[in-house]
């Protein structure tokens, strides 16, 4: 079955740039979802296509994917990003949709 | 503004049924791809199936044959007839909005409904 690939926790002070990565062997023909989950809540969409960002989305959160893989980038960590970030993809068929296994993130 | 309410979840014993509803709100239901997506306290999140606008279904190994997603356009309403349930299929269980386009993400999530399968 197809895996992305996630580290299990990225800790930054405010104001750091945390860079959390997904790898699978699919990315380089398949986009790259990003949700981040706050403790108690429902996920929520915060780049979409790689390195689309949803209205709403606070700019400092941004995306990119070279290979096999892909990259959530946060410019200037606030203490309000703390959470989980998930990765999602395909496999190349496009039916086995599968989450990383998440990445906490700590800011302090 | 998109609101997704599910409902259903409760505790079931091993080899038992349950049948979860979602009623969305704020958009066309009938042009967006619809999913359902779980997860187990303080584990990671697991797509569970997904219903095209045509009514197409697709579900991942683990719930194959024993889940069945469905949806009813005319009432906004999305359903997970889950039978034959696990212990392993305790979880809070997502509501998903498809992204528009074809895509196979999702963009917004219910607060979702937990499933609690014991003896």
């Amino acid at each position: 079955s197809y895996e992305l690939t996630q580290a299990p926790s990225v800790s930054v002070s405010p104001g750091q740039t945390a860079r959390i990565t997904c790898s699978g062997d699919a990315l380089p023909k398949k986009y790259a979802y990003w949700y981040q989950q706050k403790s108690g809540q429902a996920p929520v969409l915060v780049i979409y296509e790689d390195s689309k960002r949803p209205s709403g989305i606070p700019e400092r959160f941004s995306g990119s994917s070279s290979g096999t893989m892909a990259t959530l980038t946060i410019s200037g960590a606030q203490v309000e990003d703390e959470a989980d970030y998930y990765c999602y993809s395909t496999d190349n068929s496009g039916n086995h949709r599968v989450f990383g296994g998440g990445t906490k993130l700590t800011v302090l | 503004e998109v609101q997704l309410v599910e409902s259903g979840g409760g505790l079931v014993q091993p080899g038992g049924s349950l049948r979860l509803s979602c009623a969305a709100s704020g958009f066309t239901f009938s042009y967006y791809d619809m999913h359902w997506v779980r997860q187990a306290t303080g584990k990671g999140l697991e797509w569970v199936s997904a219903i095209g606008t045509a009514g197409g279904t697709n579900y991942p190994g683990s719930v194959k044959g024993r889940f069945t997603i469905s949806r009813e356009n005319a009432k906004n309403s999305l359903f997970l007839q889950m039978n034959s349930l696990r212990v392993g299929d305790t979880a809070v269980y997502y509501c998903a909005r498809g992204l528009s386009g074809g895509s196979s993400a999702f963009d917004y999530w219910g607060q979702g409904t937990l499933v609690t399968v014991s003896s």
